[in-house]
């Protein structure tokens, strides 16, 4: 079955970075794109970018343009998504979730805490 | 970048009410549209993809309708398991924005 496992919690500094990888197994890895949406407590859902799997070509959100970078290592069937210059305003669970269009399968969070 | 925006923001209703979330875009886009159920602490989940597809394993009494800037999500009869924040995602193959969401909850 098609799955998404995510790395564990991270506490960060303001101004530090943070990288979250996300482990598909189930599926032909390099046959989807990958996008990371995270969500702050409370609040909505916000698309950060995405990565196709197969020649990793990337589209990242606006605002995060110049911060964040997502990357694939198909040898092992991982998306890492690295955040730089980490806020408060960063703080959130972070999401990776399967799909060229709409998003079928997602991982199961990871959140990451800015604090100083 | 195109903005999507849901009504109500809140909605409170009752087992078997019929309910009717709206999605509107700021601009046409087409049938690129996608509703996702998302409970407490939970992963979102997909529900319908191009803005009427129901996806698989997803109960019949969630349909999506609609082209262009509008769209609806509705369930029919709702149930004790369905109270939920659902979100509108716009896809394109290079941007994706979701809206801001909508809270069921019990009246």
């Amino acid at each position: 079955q098609v799955q998404l496992m995510q790395s564990g919690a991270e506490v960060k500094k303001p101004g530090a970075s943070v990288k979250v990888s996300c482990k598909a197994s189930g599926y032909t890895f390099a046959s989807y794109g990958v996008s990371w949406v995270r969500q702050a407590t409370g609040q909505g859902l916000e698309w950060m970018g995405w990565i196709s799997a197969y020649n990793g070509h990337t589209n990242y959100a606006q605002k995060l343009q110049g911060r964040v970078t997502m990357t694939t290592d198909t040898s092992t069937n991982t998306a890492y998504m690295e955040l730089r210059s980490l806020m408060s305003d960063d703080t959130a669970v972070y999401y990776c979730a399967r799909g060229t269009g709409s998003h079928d399968y997602w991982g199961q969070g990871t959140l990451v805490t800015v604090s100083s | 970048d195109i903005q999507m925006t849901q009504s109500p923001s809140t909605l409170s209703a009752s087992v078997g009410d019929r309910v009717t979330i709206t999605c509107r875009a700021s601009q046409s886009i087409s049938f690129w549209l996608a509703w996702y159920q998302q409970k407490p602490g939970k992963a979102p989940k997909l529900l319908i993809h191009t803005a009427s597809t129901l996806e698989s394993g997803v109960p019949s009494r969630f349909s999506g309708s609609g082209s262009g800037t509008e769209f609806t999500l509705t369930i029919s009869s709702l149930q004790p398991d369905d109270f939920a924040t659902y979100y509108c995602q716009h896809y394109n193959g290079y941007s994706w924005a979701f809206g801001q969401g909508t809270k069921v909850e019990i009246k």
